[in-house]
């Protein structure tokens, strides 16, 4: 079975400062995707960054990056130059290769602090 | 982007009363259509998997008679929930895949607000 677990339940940022996001997930598969998901309060859940498992290479876009540990099944999301428009729940994710079911983590509310 | 639609965005209704939630492809066709709910501060749970033109494939714990899935085309996906209880109440958010492989990605509709009074 695969576990996602997000250790973070709430944290905070000061408006241009920079902040990391943990998760760490559980699996026995070699090839598999991470993810991470922002949902607002609008609820609409808008995907921020994705990450192939085969990868070395760390997932960037824009002032979002992760860091990608394999070995110690880790994934954390750090986000630079943080925005108010960033204050959202953060959503981690992963999805085997062959598809179809995402697994979440419970969640990180951020809240960005002008 | 791709769009995804969910129609209506918030509903409350009776107990015993059954519901209907529409989600809706706008741009490209969804040849598989996901449902998932999300109670308060908590995170999503996949509760089905609908196929264009064939049943939907239900999560251990899910009742398929309760929650009927239709995926009648390739842009809509309609998720019933039928006799309703308060303990249904919840958020419903669908998301569509437009590609065949299975790791194209999904894109989440707006979600659907129940309240079942």
């Amino acid at each position: 079975a695969q576990t996602v677990t997000q250790s973070q339940p709430e944290m905070s940022v000061q408006e241009a400062e920079t902040v990391t996001l943990s998760c760490t997930y559980d699996t026995s598969e070699n090839n598999y995707y991470l993810f991470w998901y922002k949902q607002p309060p609008s609820r609409q859940m808008i995907l921020v960054i994705r990450q192939e498992a085969y990868k070395q290479q760390n997932a960037t876009e824009n002032r979002f990056s992760v860091n990608f540990q394999k070995a110690a099944k880790s994934f954390s999301l750090k986000i630079s130059d943080s925005q108010l428009g960033d204050t959202a729940m953060y959503f981690c994710a992963f999805m085997k290769n062959t598809g179809n079911q995402f697994y979440f983590g419970t969640g990180t509310s951020l809240t960005v602090i002008p | 982007g791709a769009v995804v639609s969910q129609h209506p965005s918030w509903v409350i209704c009776k107990s015993g009363t059954s519901v209907k939630i529409e989600c809706r492809s706008l741009d490209f066709q969804a040849t598989t259509m996901f449902w998932y709910r999300q109670f308060p501060k908590q995170s999503l749970m996949l509760m089905a998997t609908s196929n264009e033109g064939s049943k939907a494939t239900y999560e251990q714990g899910v009742e398929k008679d309760k929650f009927l899935i239709n995926h009648a085309s390739l842009t809509l996906s309609t998720l019933t929930v039928t006799s309703a209880h308060p303990e249904d109440s919840s958020f419903y958010i669908c998301s569509a895949r437009g590609g065949a492989t299975p790791t194209d990605t999904q894109y989440f509709g707006p979600g659907t607000r129940l309240t079942v009074l």
